[in-house]
């Protein structure tokens, strides 16, 4: 079966960059997405088809997926970004969901 | 509003049957797929099931298939998930989810809980 691959944490500092990866097989042939989810609180699409914005999601959040790797980049890092990020694809009709990054600003 | 409200959920002993309901509001619902996510406690984000507007393509994760049945009746706005032969690691919040139009999830519901527990 399909795998998503993710750190499993990530720290960055307050208006710094944080970069967020995930990996699999061939991932760039396929569109990534990115969810944010806050302690207690449902999943956020943040990054759908790769690199597009929902709207209301900050321009800070941006997307990228080539080869093996998709990258989820924040720019500017604030304290509401810290959260849990997980990245997503599908694998013929199944849904994959990788294991999710903790991202601690500090 | 767009809306998805889970329900459904509780306290169920292994081997026992449950359904779950999820009230759609805010669009039109027979235009989108559907889907279910489950969290286990403290865990990351896993696909359950996934049902096509018409219901004429459904998946399972290899997890629950055979075990649980996804259904939905679009003159009710509702989605389901039948659930039998529970089994402990069955225990997680269960999310209904939005599908985009063939890639992300853009809406959630709050969820609706089920421990699996004797």
């Amino acid at each position: 079966s399909y795998e998503l691959t993710q750190p499993p944490s990530v720290s960055v500092s307050p208006g710094q960059t944080a970069s967020i990866t995930c990996s699999g097989d061939k991932l760039g042939d396929k569109y990534a997405c990115w969810y944010q989810q806050k302690p207690g609180q449902s999943p956020v699409l943040v990054i759908y088809q790769d690199s597009k914005r929902p709207s209301g999601i900050p321009e800070r959040f941006s997307g990228s997926n080539s080869g093996n790797t998709a990258t989820l980049t924040i720019s500017g890092t604030q304290a509401m970004d810290e959260a849990d990020y997980y990245c997503q694809a599908w694998d013929s009709i199944h849904v994959v969901f990788g294991g999710g990054t903790k991202l601690t600003v500090l | 509003e767009v809306q998805l409200v889970e329900s459904g959920g509780g306290l169920v002993q292994p081997g026992r049957s449950l359904r779950l309901s999820c009230a759609a509001s805010g669009f039109t619902f027979d235009d989108y797929a559907m889907h279910w996510v489950r969290q286990a406690p403290g865990k990351g984000l896993e696909w359950v099931s996934g049902i096509s507007w018409n219901s004429g393509s459904i998946g399972y994760a290899d997890s629950v298939k055979g075990r649980f049945t996804i259904s939905r009746d679009n003159a009710k706005n509702s989605l389901y998930l039948q659930m039998n032969s529970l089994r402990a690691e069955d225990t997680a919040l269960y999310y209904c989810a939005k599908e985009r139009r063939g890639d992300a999830f853009d809406i959630w519901g709050q969820g609706t809980m089920v421990t699996v527990s004797s």
